[in-house]
């Protein structure tokens, strides 16, 4: 069964740097999409991309964040310069074609900032 | 803003026992998604409802949407100790594919033997 894939599962950074998150959507899929989950709390979106722009962003989503599909595969997320209270569980998803609704997620990647 | 409340956020229940996870939100949304989370894992879809009176079954699952009264339950019958995760509900109130999803708290199940 097509699944929606993340790397790296953990990712530990030092305050200030870059990080790029990476994920490959379902293949065929139209929509993309970014959350993430702070330790013990609730699921928060992020972004959604679709025909190879933004398509909505939170107020989470400031310009230190940042996405990108390089190609007909990858989706990225970038943090520019790490914060500690970036330390978060991100999510990336997708969803198939226009008119299905269901986001199907990735397994996560642990982004620890120290 | 959209708010998404369940209730409630713990729930430890005995093994064979039913019960029901509630599910408020605050816009007018006919599209509401359960989503089970293990720990340190992923979210995994358990249900999509996409209508006003909408119920779906699966196993010991039950879940049913009203969105007249913006409420979506989740009814657990005969628990066992394999439902014990946390369960998410989340709201999508676009008009088009690609909206963003609104999450609630969770509900924290723990099934005892």
């Amino acid at each position: 069964e097509p699944e929606v894939t993340q790397t790296p599962s953990h990712q530990v950074t030092q305050m200030g740097q870059e990080v790029i998150l990476r994920c490959v959507p379902i293949s065929n899929h139209l929509y993309f999409y970014w959350y993430r989950q702070i330790l013990g709390q609730k699921v928060e979106f992020l972004v959604s991309f679709y025909n190879n722009e933004i398509s909505e962003k939170s107020e989470i989503f400031d310009d230190q964040f940042s996405v990108e599909r390089p190609d007909g595969s990858n989706f990225t997320l970038k943090i520019r310069s790490t914060k500690l209270e970036d330390s978060a569980m991100y999510f990336c998803a997708s969803t198939g074609w226009i008119g299905s609704y269901e986001q199907y997620f990735g397994p996560g990647t642990r982004l620890t900032v120290t | 803003e959209l708010k998404v409340e369940q209730n409630p956020l713990f729930l430890s229940m005995q093994e064979g026992k039913n019960y029901t996870i509630y599910c408020n939100y605050s816009t007018t949304s006919d599209r509401l998604y359960w989503y089970r989370q293990d720990p340190g894992k992923s979210l995994e879809s358990l249900f999509v409802l996409l209508s006003n009176g909408a119920v779906k079954q699966e196993g010991r699952l039950m879940a049913s949407l009203d969105t007249k009264a913006r409420l979506s339950t989740l009814h657990i019958t005969a628990a066992v100790h394999d439902l014990s995760a946390t369960y998410f509900c989340a709201v999508d109130e676009g008009e088009t594919s690609g909206s963003r999803l609104t999450f609630g708290e969770g509900t924290q199940l723990t099934v005892n033997p």
